[in-house]
């Protein structure tokens, strides 16, 4: 099993939907935990990074973090077609050897105008 | 501007060949890292260094090496021990003890 599962998709959705894109896992000593956009052919940028459990809101983005159910989540709303990517969830342990980053597989995303 | 910058973005190599890939940082970040990702696959740690003179493998590190000698400068040879070496390499760093880090554009790179 997987440290960090995440549903690859694809996942196709009409412009201005409500799109949810989530990532289980299975180690409980995470406590940072990221978002990468990545654009085709292009290298990850960081989009949304949040510590512990709660909600982190940036515009149309809400990351959402679930400890008790190991389960991230990264709402994005009024889709645009400009936020097709693949969506990567990262994270990482308080004590860190190294900053290593442990990944999800990424999410495809398409929003059709 | 700041950032990472990899070389080359694409790049072409018959098998048995060893190829290295460049990158390099001004951002003034201790730490940095190769990822390899193939589709479906995620990223994958390659290797990882933390200080000048000094760096771990990751998690498939078998049939590539690297080198720290300036703290800018990360550059990963893909050797000809690979097996399977055609695949989108992406270089990161990091800040100090921050938690996340920050990538290049990556290199495609295809052996035929």
């Amino acid at each position: 099993q997987k440290e960090v599962e995440q549903d690859p998709g694809p996942l196709s959705v009409p412009e201005g939907a409500i799109v949810s894109l989530n990532c289980t896992y299975s180690n409980s000593a995470f406590q940072y935990f990221m978002w990468y956009r990545q654009y085709s052919r292009k290298g990850p940028e960081l989009l949304m990074y949040t510590y512990s459990s709660g909600n982190k809101e940036d515009g149309r983005f809400t990351a959402q973090v679930d400890k008790s159910s190991k389960y991230i989540s990264l709402f994005i709303r009024d889709s645009q077609p400009s936020d097709s990517a693949t969506y990567l969830c990262a994270m990482t342990p308080v004590r860190n050897q190294g900053g290593k980053l442990i990944f999800g597989q990424g999410t495809e995303l398409s929003v059709k105008p | 501007d700041g950032g990472i910058t990899q070389s080359p973005k694409y790049l072409f190599r018959k098998e048995g060949q060893n190829v290295t890939l460049s990158c390099e940082q001004n951002l003034n970040h201790d730490a940095m890292y190769w990822y390899r990702q193939d589709p479906g696959q995620g990223l994958r740690l390659i290797y990882y260094s933390q200080i000048v003179n000094d760096f771990q493998k990751g998690d498939i590190a078998e049939g590539y090496s690297v080198s720290r000698e300036k703290k800018e400068s990360f550059p990963l040879t893909v050797t000809s021990a690979q097996k399977n070496p055609t695949a989108f390499y992406l270089c990161a760093s990091r800040r100090g003890s921050g938690n996340t880090i920050y990538f290049g554009e990556g290199s495609w790179l295809t052996v035929v």
